[in-house]
């Protein structure tokens, strides 16, 4: 067990409609990262923050949005979903963000877009 | 530029034997090149992680070989056994605006008895 939670670990939606991603990093630390992993993209990093800011973006679009909350707690929002959408959506943590500090990676939630 | 190429796909190995993972790089600003080890249904946990100016590191059966002019580096996996078989990912990180992972396809190991 990495020390951070996801919710939920599945979810199954339509097209057309918005869910949001919640991840609580492990106890003190104080950067949230978000990756989504699919069979043909693989493991691609979408957003950081850092201590409620947000520090690097990746491959994210426009219909997708993240916030870090004052408890460090992390939300994503998925909105328009479209059926490639469907994925696995990581959230990992660190220390305080830095190069060397190990990422620890939750369990994920599968989104399913039908 | 950011690009993590790694092959092979999948392994196949015997039980006792080595399991080789390759992967290369163009971007040298890269400063860190961690391994990532998932078991289905599981997150990605870090196994292994080097600095480019490390040529080899070793944790028990698990090494990473680093040659920084080839822009290459590799997993080998000793006396490879049963609980190893997983989907590895070999990754760089660099500081420039955040510290993402990129990572690799990723080689998916199963290791027969």
């Amino acid at each position: 067990d990495s020390g951070v939670t996801q919710t939920p670990k599945h979810l199954i939606t339509a097209t057309g409609q918005r869910v949001t991603l919640r991840c609580s990093p492990r106890s003190g630390d104080l950067s949230v990262y978000w990756y989504q992993q699919s069979l043909d993209q693989g493991l691609q990093f979408l957003i950081q923050y850092y201590n409620g800011e947000e520090r690097a973006k990746g491959n994210i679009l426009e219909r997708f949005s993240a916030q870090q909350f004052p408890d460090l707690h992390s939300e994503l929002n998925l909105s328009s979903l479209e059926l490639g959408d469907s994925a696995l959506y990581f959230c990992a943590s660190s220390v305080e963000g830095g190069v060397f500090d190990e990422q620890f990676f939750g369990p994920g939630t599968r989104l399913t877009v039908l | 530029q950011q690009q993590v190429k790694q092959s092979p796909q999948s392994l196949i190995v015997q039980k006792g034997g080595i399991s080789i993972i390759n992967c290369a790089y163009e971007n040298t600003a890269f400063d860190y090149f961690p391994w990532y080890q998932q078991f289905p249904g599981k997150g990605p946990a870090l196994l292994i992680a080097i600095r480019p100016d490390v040529s080899e590191k070793k944790e028990g059966r698990f090494t990473i070989s680093f040659n920084k002019s080839a822009k290459q580096f590799s997993l080998h996996i000793m006396d490879s056994q049963p609980g190893d078989s997983a989907t590895y990912f070999c990754a760089a990180i660099f500081n420039q605006a955040g510290t993402a992972l990129i990572f690799g396809k990723g080689t998916t190991l199963s290791v027969s008895s």
